[in-house]
């Protein structure tokens, strides 16, 4: 099945700085990667998503890029702010390729990024 | 947008008693739900994927007996813990996904202590 590694899991930035979190997958079948940010206690939220057939995609303070043929995608947040302190998770989901396990979300191990004002 | 809910957003139970967590989508039909474990500090983990009117298919190493999933209607998923454990107690996430195949949306989750 798809194996997502997430790095780091843990990132201390001070306010104004970029971020950097970096993800790889396993299974070549996967065609859609989301980013979630999760609060304490709270659901994931969709923060931005790519599709394999885009490279990278932006919107606002955060972007992702993505590198099918090495199988791996990044999160890039600039100019970042107390509030964006959270979890954050990448996700590879499996496309039709994938047989019976299409549409499954993986997801990476979770990265706690803080950002001290 | 899309809105999922679950109920209750908390529970508190007993050992050895099964508790039932619903999940709904309210403003669209969610052919798919799938359910994930979450355990302090730790990532989501599938549990389990759900379609309307079919049996769940459960991930390896996941109880089907002990959490039973019920997906009666295109709006409903019932994640029932059976004889619960405290090594159950974790915050259970569902999320619902319509017929486009497209993007999975969140419940708020619930947590569950066993004591």
């Amino acid at each position: 099945g798809e194996n997502v590694e997430q790095h780091p899991s843990t990132l201390s930035v001070q306010e104004g700085d970029s971020a950097v979190i970096k993800c790889t997958y396993s299974d070549s079948a996967s065609n859609y990667f989301p980013w979630y940010k999760q609060e304490l206690g709270k659901r994931p939220q969709l923060i931005i998503d790519i599709r394999s057939n885009v490279g990278e995609k932006k919107d606002q303070r955060i972007a992702v890029t993505l590198n099918k043929t090495a199988k791996h995608f990044s999160l890039h947040i600039t100019e970042t702010q107390p509030e964006d302190s959270a979890v954050y998770f990448c996700a590879a989901k499996l496309g039709l390729a994938g047989g019976t396990s299409y549409g499954k979300l993986t997801f990476g191990q979770g990265t706690i990024l803080t950002v001290h004002p | 947008g899309a809105v999922v809910s679950q109920h209750p957003s908390w529970v508190i139970c007993k050992s050895g008693t099964s508790v039932k967590i619903e999940c709904r989508s309210l403003d669209f039909q969610a052919t798919t739900m799938f359910w994930y474990r979450q355990f302090p500090k730790q990532s989501l983990m599938l549990m389990a994927t759900s379609n309307e009117g079919s049996k769940a298919t459960y991930e390896q190493g996941v109880e089907k007996d002990k959490f039973l999933i019920n997906h009666a209607s295109l709006t409903l998923s019932t994640l029932t813990v059976t004889s619960a454990h405290p090594e159950d107690s974790s915050f259970y996430i569902c999320s619902a996904r319509d017929g486009t195949g497209g993007e999975q949306y969140f419940g708020p989750g619930t947590r569950l202590t066993v004591t």
